[in-house]
């Protein structure tokens, strides 16, 4: 079975910082990987998936991640957070796209002015 | 475009009732939808799958006779929450996936917030 971490509960950084959100998973096999946004109260919005192809992967609002199979990491990235990305932010594997997901812990991005 | 609905967004309700919980697709017909459930300031976890027309596939833990779900059409599932107790208070999140457009992707609805006194 696939599993996820997500090695930060929470990430401080000030406007206008670079971030980085750190995402490990374990798979014996190929896996497909996403990240998603959750602001409060509200269901989760896709930034950005791999599924094959480049390891560098741009999302929306100027995010990005890089897929690492050596080191079955996929850590998202922005070169400069807003206010208003402040969120949880969550790393998702699945073994055959579009089923079933396997979420880590989550991460609360918290930007400060 | 892969607009997914849910009703209610919150609910209360006394312990002992049932409860309801509709997950739509607005735009595009979804062969598989997923229910999972979050408690506060934790990760979604995965509850069931079901398929439009098929019964649903439960997680392990999770029971099929108190969490009831119909997907009875390619726009439509719900979750039922039977004779609820406070212990199933709980932010539950629906996702949809198309047979077209991105299969590769589940599109989340905005949850619903499920309160039992």
């Amino acid at each position: 079975a696939q599993s996820v971490t997500q090695l930060d509960s929470q990430v401080p950084v000030f406007e206008e910082a670079p971030v980085e959100l750190r995402c490990n998973y374990s798979s014996s096999v190929s896996v497909y990987l996403f990240w998603y946004v959750q602001y409060p109260n509200q269901g989760l919005q896709l930034l950005l998936k791999y599924l094959s192809g480049s390891t560098l992967v741009k999302g929306i609002n100027g995010f990005e991640a890089e897929f690492n199979k050596s080191q079955t990491s996929f850590h998202l990235r922005k070169p400069s957070v807003h206010i208003s990305d402040t969120a949880e932010y969550f790393c998702a594997v699945t073994l055959n796209a579009g089923n079933m997901l396997t979420f880590g812990g989550g991460t609360r991005l918290m930007v400060k002015p | 475009g892969a607009v997914v609905s849910q009703h209610p967004s919150r609910v209360i309700c006394k312990s002992g009732t049932s409860v309801k919980i509709e997950c739509r697709s607005l735009d595009f017909q979804a062969t598989t939808m997923f229910w999972y459930r979050q408690f506060p300031k934790q990760s979604l976890m995965l509850m069931a799958t079901s398929n439009e027309g098929s019964k649903a596939t439960y997680e392990q833990g999770v029971e099929k006779d108190k969490f009831l779900i119909n997907h009875a059409s390619l726009t439509l599932s719900t979750l039922t929450v039977t004779s609820a107790h406070p212990e199933d208070s709980s932010f539950y999140i629906c996702s949809a996936r198309g047979a077209w457009g991105d299969p590769d992707t589940q599109y989340f609805g905005p949850g619903t917030r499920l309160t039992v006194l």
